[in-house]
C-alpha cells in the first residue's frame, strides 16, 4: 500500500523554465512533508519541507505548495537550471509514534541547456 | 555539518555470504535508519534505531538484522545473502523531522 505516491517517474524541462513536481498522499494523519533530491551514487539531501498549517513555503527558488484538502503537494523550481537534474522524492510523516518518514517512488527530473 | 558516513561505496558479495554494512554518524544523534533503494520502489524502510541496543523493524526486515551498540554506529547485517537483495543501501540519522543520509553502498550479491 503506496501511502505516498509520485505518479510521474520522470520529467523533462528546459532550462529557465518551470519544473513542477508532484506528490499525493493517503494518509490524513501526515502532517509534516519534505522532499529530498538525490544525485546518482549519492545519498539524497534535504531540499524543502512544509508543515500541515502551511500551505506554501518558499527557498530560494524552490517552492512546495500543499493542498490538505486534495492530499496533494508539489514542488516548483523556478527557473530550472541543468544542476537540477536528479531524481527527487516526496516524504511525509506524521506527529504521531516515531514519525516514520514515508517516501514516495520518486521523479526523475532532466533540465536540458 | 552533519556527517554520515557508510564504510563501503560498492560492494559485491556471493549468495550466502554474511555482510556488515557499516554506518557512522558524528552528530549525536539518537535515531537512524537503513533504507534501500531500488528503481522504481523509492526508498523502502529496513530498520531504525531511536537509542542504543534499541531498534525496531521498518517495512522490509526479513532477510535482514541492525545492531547499534554505540550511539554514533549503526549496522546492518545480511546473515546470507541473497540475489534479491542486490541494491543500494543508504544509511540516515535523524534531529527533529529531518532526516541526513549517507552517501549509499551499491550492493551486488552474485
Amino acid at each position: 500500500d503506496q501511502q505516498v505516491k509520485q505518479n510521474s517517474p520522470s520529467l523533462s524541462v528546459q532550462e529557465g523554465r518551470i519544473s513542477i513536481l508532484n506528490c499525493d498522499y493517503t494518509n490524513s494523519m501526515f502532517d509534516y512533508f519534505l522532499w529530498y533530491k538525490k544525485y546518482p551514487a549519492e545519498g539524497p539531501t534535504f531540499l524543502i519541507s512544509i508543515s500541515s498549517i502551511k500551505d506554501k513555503n518558499e527557498d530560494g527558488r524552490f517552492t512546495v505548495f500543499l493542498n490538505k484538502s486534495a492530499k496533494h503537494l508539489s514542488l516548483h523550481i523556478v527557473p530550472s537550471q541543468p544542476g537540477d537534474s536528479a531524481v527527487y522524492f516526496c516524504a511525509a510523516s506524521s506527529n504521531t509514534g516515531f514519525q516514520k518518514l514515508v517516501f514516495g517512488t520518486g521523479t526523475r527530473l532532466l533540465v536540458s541547456p | 555539518d552533519v556527517k554520515v558516513t557508510q564504510s563501503s561505496r560498492y560492494l559485491v558479495k556471493r549468495t550466502g555470504e554474511k555482510v556488515f554494512l557499516e554506518c557512522v554518524q558524528d552528530m549525536d544523534h539518537e535515531n537512524m535508519f537503513w533504507y534501500r533503494q531500488d528503481p522504481g520502489l523509492g526508498l523502502r524502510l529496513i530498520y531504525f534505531s531511536y537509542d542504543v541496543k534499541m531498534k525496531e523493524k521498518g517495512d522490509i526486515p526479513e532477510g535482514y538484522s541492525v545492531s547499534r551498540e554505540k550511539k554514533e554506529r549503526f549496522s546492518l547485517i545480511l546473515e546470507s545473502a541473497s540475489t534479491n537483495q542486490t541494491s543500494m543501501y543508504l544509511c540516515a540519522s535523524r534531529i527533529n523531522n529531518e532526516q541526513f543520509f549517507g552517501p549509499g553502498t551499491r550492493l551486488t550479491v552474485l
